[in-house]
């Protein structure tokens, strides 16, 4: 059992590049979701899905892409990188939505850096 | 949308002392109250987590406590040891999950 899985561990982009961070879960979660972690900030929710074809937004969705094909995997896509949008990034899955008080399990993170 | 507000920002404690942590949230629907520890270089990992129709839970030397009126929770360790330092997060979930901005716990 690999928990959640993120690729790549590390990235530097040049500012207007485009890329996707890959987020794979083997727990058969219903819920996944994406933060950002910036120093002081706690995380902030970017975007999450309740469920395969399912998207929406969380607390700072702009510059940012998901979609959700498999129970198994959430991209997430920066169309036009910009140097704001340096952080590290974290996956996370529960069993269910968060209305059922479901805990978070994590990946180890991508550390994103745009120059 | 919910706001959680954690303090302090930073804590440091000799070896063997308590360390007490507190998160406040603004949405009283919110009825989900995890506890998550991160080390360096990893992602957050729960510790601890309580829900709105309990006051208190204790799992060995931690322990929360929830104050539903005053809208505040807090995390409690207890003979704390080094492996104890981290960065820890609060959370508060309805629809989704906020976090407060983390305390650095340092165990000297």
């Amino acid at each position: 059992n690999a928990g959640v899985t993120q690729t790549p561990k590390f990235q530097v982009l040049k500012t207007g590049q485009s890329m996707t961070l890959q987020c794979a879960q083997d727990m058969n979660h219903e819920y996944m979701s994406w933060y950002r972690q910036d120093p002081g900030m706690g995380l902030r929710l970017i975007h999450y899905s309740v469920g395969a074809g399912i998207t929406d937004q969380g607390e700072v969705p702009n510059g940012y892409n998901v979609s959700r094909s498999t129970t198994e995997d959430f991209p997430l896509r920066l169309l036009s990188a910009a140097p704001s949008q340096t952080s590290v990034y974290f996956c996370a899955s529960s069993y269910q939505g968060m209305s059922y008080n479901s805990p978070l399990h994590f990946g180890n993170g991508t550390r994103l850096t745009v120059t | 949308g919910e706001n959680v507000e954690q303090h302090p920002s930073t804590l440091s404690v000799q070896e063997g002392d308590s360390a007490v942590i507190k998160c406040t949230y603004s949405d009283s629907a919110s009825n989900y109250f995890p506890w998550y520890k991160q080390e360096l270089g990893k992602g957050p990992q729960l510790i601890i987590d309580i829900r709105s129709n309990v006051g208190e839970k204790k799992d060995q030397r931690i322990a929360v406590t929830l104050n539903k009126t005053a809208k505040h929770f807090s995390l409690h360790i207890t003979e704390t040891q080094p492996e104890d330092s981290a960065v820890y997060f609060c959370a508060a979930s309805i629809a989704d999950m906020r976090f407060g901005a983390g305390t650095r716990l340092t165990v000297k």
